[in-house]
């Protein structure tokens, strides 16, 4: 079967820094994606790796290692809007994307 | 800055009705998608769509559901005959490249509510 396994939830303080693991078993990959969903909102996407290494865009990085098939997202100097779930995705194939569960980030003051 | 669109917003059936939701893509894009996201569960892929026919589709994406792209701009999910366990929120996403090498833009979704 294929599967990501990321955690449920994450509690931080505002201005810290999060990190969100993703580890995968999946048929085929073609990179690795980070989403973004706000309650009742759409996701929208973060980052992406299609090679081991670090991606960074701004207050978001993502990293990914294909020979441990895991990567993370990392959100640093966390605001109170970062509260969302994070979803991680695989691109199995040029055509279909699997995501995980979902992490429920919870951003406290 | 463009972005895909769907209607309507929320969808009220009787079991065993059919539905049409509907998605107008981002106008360069090529690739379309349909996927459904239960109340507080994963997004779950359904079917993608290039060159006017199906690329692949998930063991969800049974013989009551089909897709179609009418015209040049909307893409569309059809469900035949309606199950309560259809209810979900369904988005519709597109991307200009395959997702191997692309980003994938969702539209709002529109939740499904299955009576």
């Amino acid at each position: 079967g294929q599967s990501l396994e990321q955690p449920s939830e994450v509690t931080a303080v505002e201005g810290a820094i999060v990190q969100i693991n993703c580890t995968y078993q999946t048929s085929g990959f073609y990179g690795l994606s980070w989403y973004q969903q706000h309650d009742g909102g759409a996701p929208t996407f973060l980052s992406y790796n299609a090679l081991d290494g670090l991606e960074e865009t701004g207050r978001f990085s993502s990293f990914l290692s294909r020979s441990d098939s895991y990567g993370y997202l990392l959100l640093q100097e966390l605001q109170m809007k970062d509260s969302a779930s994070y979803f991680c995705a695989v691109g199995t194939g040029g055509f279909k994307t699997i995501f995980g569960a979902g992490t429920r980030l919870f951003v406290k003051a | 800055e463009p972005e895909v669109t769907q209607t309507p917003s929320h969808q009220v059936t009787q079991m065993g009705q059919e539905v049409i939701l509907r998605c107008v893509p981002i106008s360069n894009h090529l690739y379309f998608y349909w996927y459904r996201q239960i109340l507080g569960q994963k997004v779950e892929f359904l079917v993608s769509f290039y060159n006017n026919e199906i690329s692949e589709k998930s063991e969800i994406f049974d013989d009551q559901f089909s897709v179609e792209r009418p015209d040049g701009s909307n893409f569309t999910l059809k469900i035949r005959s309606t199950k309560l366990e259809d209810s979900a929120m369904y988005f519709c996403a597109s991307s200009e490249g395959p997702v191997s090498t692309d980003t994938q833009y969702f539209g709002p979704g529109t939740r499904l509510t299955v009576l």
